[in-house]
């Protein structure tokens, strides 16, 4: 059964700590990509990246890091440096980059305790 | 940059009334792709328009791109409870990838 997983569902960050959102998907999509959702508004760009070892920031890319070894895996790492991550995060994958249909996980909800 | 902008950001409408959403582009945009959010839910994609004054329907859903291909609209005809949720509009053109709008969150009243 193709898709996209993300994990863990919810996850509680204490201050000063960094946390790691699992993203993989077995469509062997080159294009993965990380999105930020606050209540009530739209999807911002965090990451991306259009074929392994190499990503591209987005448009709020401070204080979050990305990795890609592997085609199947985009993990998102949010630093201490990220002073409001509570949000809902979203991965998503298409076959090539740019124009091309994104397919989302079902999402990571982030709360700071 | 590019920039895609979606109105209106609410819309509250008795179950049988139509509903349209709006999304406009800074630039012109080479496709746009629409995309629905159920509440809690992730965003799935509907369509995809490419040409020019394209048109397409999905049973009650008819998408719309406008003919400078900086415009387009979603219109839904009597609407039901079941189309509750966020809907995206998202463009690619100048920006290397999609570019979504802010959303139109739909509320449908029984």
């Amino acid at each position: 059964d193709g898709g996209i997983t993300q994990s863990p569902k919810y996850l509680f960050r204490k201050e000063g700590q960094n946390v790691t959102l699992s993203c993989e998907q077995n469509l062997n999509h080159d294009a993965m990509y990380w999105y930020r959702q606050d209540p009530g508004q739209g999807l911002r760009l965090i990451y991306y990246s259009q074929i392994v070892n190499d990503f591209q920031k987005g448009d709020i890319a401070e204080g979050y890091s990305v990795s890609r070894e592997k085609k199947e895996s985009f993990p998102l790492t949010v630093t201490s440096a990220q002073k409001n991550p509570t949000a809902f995060y979203l991965c998503a994958s298409s076959i090539g980059g740019g124009k091309e249909t994104q397919y989302f996980g079902p999402g990571t909800r982030l709360l700071v305790l | 940059g590019q920039q895609v902008m979606q109105i209106p950001q609410y819309q509250h409408v008795q179950e049988g009334e139509d509903f349209t959403t709006y999304c406009n582009s800074s630039t012109t945009l080479s496709n746009i792709q629409w995309y629905k959010q159920r509440p809690g839910g992730h965003p799935v994609f509907l369509i995809q328009l490419v040409k020019s004054g394209e048109v397409k329907k999905q049973k009650r859903l008819t998408f719309q791109f406008g003919e400078a291909k900086k415009n387009s609209s979603l219109h839904i005809t009597a609407t039901q409870t079941t189309d509750v949720g966020t809907y995206f509009c998202a463009g690619s053109g100048s920006a290397r990838q999609l570019t979504f709008g802010s959303g139109t969150q739909l509320t449908v009243l029984p």
